[in-house]
């Protein structure tokens, strides 16, 4: 069964400029949460979406924002990019949601710089 | 509001050393308690996790975790360390109350001295 694939693995951006990363969950995996990965702060929980239903949001501003499909492929996007927003950003999946005990299979990550 | 307390962001032990990595939440309710580890430039794979049942739990590559309530902590440990423990260990929990957004720990970074 293949992992969790994220892409690109590597992007470099502008401060001002907008970038859209890709999460292709597990087959079968309906659930996808997104999470960005600083040394400073660590990791941080953007937005969770379930059958294309974003349910749970962490404490980010508005230009950070996600969906998903039907097939449960999801992106994220970040508008007027910030040196701050220089991340490794992981996605990961699980098959429910709503469940304590669900275990999440990560990918390895797209690390964004900004310029 | 919860929180997870790991503390040290860096142990180092020797080789085949006892390896101990602390994690200490806040929770009113009982919690679903996790550990992940990453490896240099992968995601996070995870290593073992409690919900109910036993509060000694057993995880992948030998290492194992107890669940103690009354002192509101889920320590990590390994008996003997090898070279390819080296990564970053995250302690996480999710709860009822909060919807079960699972809530990280800072890391620890565990350093292996040959």
């Amino acid at each position: 069964k293949a992992g969790v694939t994220q892409t690109p693995r590597y992007l470099i951006k502008t401060r001002g400029q907008q970038v859209t990363l890709s999460c292709s969950p597990i087959s079968g995996h309906r659930s996808v949460s997104w999470y960005q990965q600083t040394p400073g702060q660590g990791l941080q929980f953007l937005f969770e979406y379930f059958s294309e239903t974003q349910r749970n949001k962490g404490n980010f501003p508005g230009r950070f924002s996600g969906r998903q499909f039907s097939n449960s492929r999801s992106e994220m996007n970040v508008s007027t990019l910030e040196l701050g927003d220089s991340a490794l950003y992981l996605c990961a999946s699980s098959r429910q949601t709503g469940f304590g005990g669900e275990k999440l299979f990560f990918g390895s990550g797209t690390q964004l710089s900004v310029l | 509001a919860q929180s997870v307390t790991q503390l040290g962001s860096h142990v180092s032990v020797s080789e085949g050393a006892l390896v101990l990595l602390r994690c200490n939440y806040s929770s009113s309710v009982p919690p679903y308690l996790f550990w992940y580890v990453q490896y240099p430039n992968q995601g996070l794979q995870l290593l073992l996790k409690y919900t109910t049942g036993a509060t000694l739990v057993k995880g992948i590559n030998g290492f194992e975790a107890e669940f103690k309530k009354s002192e509101t902590s889920f320590h990590l440990t390994k008996p003997s360390a090898h070279m390819s423990d080296a990564a970053e260990y995250f302690c996480a929990v999710s709860e009822r109350d909060s919807n079960y957004q699972l809530i990280w720990g800072a890391g620890t970074k565990l350093i292996i001295k040959p």
